[in-house]
């Protein structure tokens, strides 16, 4: 069974401080996402990484795939309260149709 | 905006019940989801559906049942509820398997 283990699984951080979430896993996966869902809403996608090594910038985060294609982490730069969710990422294997999903990681930046 | 919409957001049921929980999406999308999310588990996929009238089973399919008769709506039935499945269920669509996946708001479903 493939299994995508993230860390920390929880983070409570004072506003400005910079963050970094990781996704790690035994297994190759052909792309892996990450996703941000809030209180009493569905996981919304943050950003897809297909390439090993990749490295995508969304405003004041960073996503890396690693270069085995089993890893990937999320860094975020001077957080604020907006940031504050559960993270998730998802990878998928080559050849199936579903996307395994990582446990989470519940941040909270204070103001 | 598109939008991937759930039939209820909390449902409270009893042990034994038959329970269905619908999902409809508005872009036309072939491939639909159902997961259910618990704590420190992440989102774990009950059964997926890649067009109208077919299925397949996902990693937890136990208890659980799914049907499509049209292309824009999924619903899961829960044949006899149980205090175990007591969760949140969310529902999603893509358009091509490995891209992103559009997800509804949940339905927070307690089993008495």
């Amino acid at each position: 069974t493939q299994l995508l283990e993230q860390s920390p699984q929880f983070l409570s951080i004072q506003e400005g401080e910079n963050l970094t979430v990781y996704c790690n896993s035994s297994s190759v996966f052909s792309s892996l996402q990450w996703y941000r869902q809030e209180p009493g809403e569905g996981p919304v996608l943050l950003v897809t990484v297909v390439t090993g090594g990749e490295v995508k910038k969304l405003k004041r985060l960073t996503f890396q795939f690693g270069d085995a294609r089993k890893d990937s982490s999320l860094h975020i730069t001077a957080a604020q309260p907006g940031d504050t969710g559960l993270y998730l990422c998802a990878g998928a294997a080559s050849g199936t149709y579903k996307y395994i999903f990582g446990t989470g990681t519940r941040l909270k930046v204070l103001a | 905006d598109v939008k991937v919409t759930q039939s209820s957001r909390y449902l409270v049921k009893r042990t034994g019940e038959k329970v269905f929980l619908e999902c409809v999406q508005d872009m036309d999308h072939e491939n639909m989801f159902w997961y259910r999310q618990d704590p420190g588990l992440g989102l774990r996929l009950i059964y997926f559906s890649y067009d109208v009238k077919m299925k397949e089973k996902g990693d937890i399919p136990e208890g659980y049942s799914v049907s499509r008769e049209k292309k824009e709506r999924f619903s899961l039935i829960l044949e006899s509820a149980s205090t175990n499945q007591t969760s949140m269920y969310l529902c999603a669509s893509t358009r091509d398997l490995y891209n992103e996946q559009f997800f509804g708001p949940g339905t927070r479903l307690t089993v008495l």
